[in-house]
């Protein structure tokens, strides 16, 4: 079936720095998507993206959807303490129908101040 | 407007018991998924419902089941508890059936068997 991996599994990274999660499918992705989940908290959207190479960004977010969009990324630069959690990427199963999500095993992000 | 409520918030149950998790998706929401997160993991999908109609099922035993109402709210149903069932059980809503439609999630349910 399909498999999504996140690199790397955990980073720690102080202020101010720039962090960089990186997504790899097993199969080519229609789109994927991003979701935040802070500690104790749900999954919150971020982003969707769907054209091959493309590229959005939000604040001190930038995301990257490869070209043969099999693969994504997420930079955040100057990391706050705000931007603590586990970032996933999520893309569609197969089926030409349905919203079923194949997620990452995420990235948690821990900043010390 | 109000997001996705799941209830109950915490749940402990003890081995062969069954549980039934409900869920009320944003309004207007007419597509509810279902997912189980074991710590650690991230979230796998067990379930997709649309229009009170089974359009997605996970790699789940049969021991889940699901339905749909009227009102579009549902229930996650899990009979013969097993220890491995203990995780975080996310409910989503959508307003369409289309993967392009992007996944609103409650605050999920504790699920602890003992």
């Amino acid at each position: 079936g399909q498999q999504v991996m996140q690199i790397p599994q955990y980073q720690h990274v102080q202020e101010g720095e720039d962090f960089t999660t990186y997504c790899n499918s097993s199969t080519t992705l229609s789109n994927i998507q991003w979701y935040k989940q802070r500690p104790g908290g749900h999954p919150v959207f971020l982003i969707q993206l769907v054209k091959s190479g493309e590229v959005k960004k939000q604040k001190r977010l930038t995301f990257q959807f490869g070209e043969a969009k099999k693969n994504s990324s997420l930079h955040i630069t100057a990391t706050q303490t705000t931007d603590v959690g586990t970032y996933f990427c999520a893309g569609p199963g197969r089926e030409t129908s349905g919203s079923r999500l194949t997620f990452g095993e995420g990235t948690q992000l821990t900043v010390n101040p | 407007d109000a997001g996705v409520t799941q209830s109950p918030t915490h749940l402990i149950k003890t081995r062969g018991q069954h549980v039934t998790l409900r869920c009320s998706p944003i309004s207007g929401h007419k597509s509810v998924s279902w997912y189980q997160q074991v710590l650690g993991q991230g979230p796998q999908f067990i379930f997709q419902y649309y229009e009170k109609e089974e359009r997605g099922r996970g790699n789940f035993p049969d021991r889940f089941s699901a339905r749909q109402f009227p009102n579009y709210s549902s229930e996650l149903n899990v009979n013969a508890l097993l220890l491995g069932d203990s995780a975080l059980y996310l409910c989503a809503s959508s307003l369409g059936l289309s993967y392009n439609s992007p996944l609103h999630f409650g605050n999920g349910t504790r699920l602890t068997v003992t």
